[in-house]
Formats: structure tokens, C-alpha cells, sequence
């Protein structure tokens, strides 16, 4: 079974902090991805990533940034913590290419910034 | 730019009955994917099914069935025989096939499965 973990299921962090989210993948995914889901926003994407060191902006980029070192790992960062970045943030992963294209999903980590 | 729309913020069922969540999309692509999710509560998100667009006939996986429309840019997810572990967000979502694969996603529908 593919497992996509992440560090934390809740978070709770001052304004202005450096905030790290991890997520780990074990299926030797290509694509990985960071979310963040809002009651009646639904899913948007921060930023994906297609390979080692790589990484695009998706939807909402503004605020946040990532570090892909490994193939395995994806973390999203926070660089000075604001109360509208309390969410529910979510890792995804997949594989470059393939019939499938389906997307693997950690546990979600709740943050809540004060 | 591609939109997913799901018009059905909150849907009930009883459970044995069926019912349809509804999704609509916009796109200029002509080859696409479209997928629905499922997040139980306190739970990660899964794959329920999965369409190509290039494919006419209906996607099927047990109790779960797409009908895609493709003129019509609709696809709907229907649950049959609905039982109460089907208790869930739903979402929907696009993937274009050109280019990165990034996904679309609409902003959910919450279904509740009545005993």
C-alpha cells in the first residue's frame, strides 16, 4: 500500500513563526503536492513538485515555500506564520506518468495560527 | 483555465438508497481525466473512480458509476445501495493531459448516509 505521512496532525503556531510541514512518501512518486482545503474553497494548490529540487507554483503560492532535497520528502514552509493561513494542509503524491494519474494523500495537518 | 463546479454543498441519503452527486467542468482540452474523492471524517482522502475522456462508456467500481457527458461537460458520481460508511466528502476533480499534472478540484460536496 502506498504511504504519503505527514508531521504533524495539528498545529498550533504564533503569528510571525517559521512554520516547517513535512510529508513523506514510500512509492518512489515523482509528483508531489501541497493543498490547502477551506470549508467551501475547497482543495487549491500551493506548490507541486516533479522531481528532486524542482518545484512549480500552483494556485496560492503567496506566502509560502517549499524544499524538495529527496525524492521521498516535501516540505512546505511557512515563512512568518499569519492567522489566514490557518488551515488544513495537505501533501499528495503521484507518479510523473501512467494510465492512472491518481494522487496519494497524507492525513492532512491542521494548523492553527494565533 | 479549467473550473470544477459542484453545485451540492450538502446532500443526505438513507442508507439502501441511492443517490447522485452532481459536477460540472470547463475546459477547452479535448483530452482530460476526471476523478471523484472521498474524505471520510478524520480520514485521507482516497480515489473512488476515474474517467478519460476519451473513453464514451461509463466508468464503473462496485457501487460507485460516473455519468459523463462529455458534451455536456457533466459528470456526476452516483452511490447505490448507500451505506452508512459512505459518510463523506466528496470532490471532484480535472487533470488536462498536456502539460503538468496538477488537478482541478471543486469545493466538495458533504454527504450523509441516514440509518
Amino acid at each position: 500500500d502506498v504511504k504519503v505521512t505527514q508531521s504533524s496532525r495539528y498545529l498550533v503556531k504564533r503569528t510571525g513563526e517559521k512554520v516547517f510541514l513535512e510529508c513523506v512518501q514510500d512509492m518512489d512518486h515523482e509528483n508531489m503536492f501541497w493543498y490547502r482545503q477551506d470549508p467551501g474553497l475547497g482543495l487549491r494548490l500551493i506548490y507541486f513538485s516533479y522531481d528532486v529540487k524542482m518545484k512549480e507554483k500552483g494556485d496560492i503560492p503567496e506566502g509560502y515555500s517549499v524544499s524538495r532535497e529527496k525524492k521521498e520528502r516535501f516540505s512546505l514552509i511557512l515563512e512568518s506564520a499569519s492567522t489566514n493561513q490557518t488551515s488544513m494542509y495537505l501533501c499528495a503524491s503521484s507518479f510523473l506518468a501512467g494510465y492512472t494519474y491518481e494522487q496519494y494523500f497524507g492525513p492532512g495537518t491542521r494548523l492553527t495560527v494565533t | 483555465a479549467q473550473t470544477v463546479t459542484q453545485s451540492q454543498p450538502e446532500m443526505s441519503v438513507q442508507e439502501a438508497e441511492t443517490v447522485t452527486l452532481s459536477c460540472t467542468y470547463d475546459t477547452s482540452e479535448s483530452n482530460y481525466y476526471l476523478f471523484w474523492y472521498k474524505q471520510p471524517p478524520s480520514r485521507q482522502m482516497i480515489l473512488v473512480i476515474r474517467q478519460e475522456a476519451y473513453k464514451q462508456q461509463n466508468a464503473t467500481e462496485n457501487r460507485f458509476s460516473v455519468n459523463f457527458q462529455k458534451a455536456a461537460k457533466s459528470f456526476s458520481l452516483k452511490i447505490s445501495d448507500s451505506q452508512l460508511g459512505d459518510t463523506a466528502m466528496y470532490f471532484c476533480a480535472f487533470m488536462k493531459t498536456s502539460g503538468t499534472y496538477k488537478y482541478i478540484f471543486g469545493t466538495g460536496t458533504r454527504l450523509k448516509v441516514l440509518a
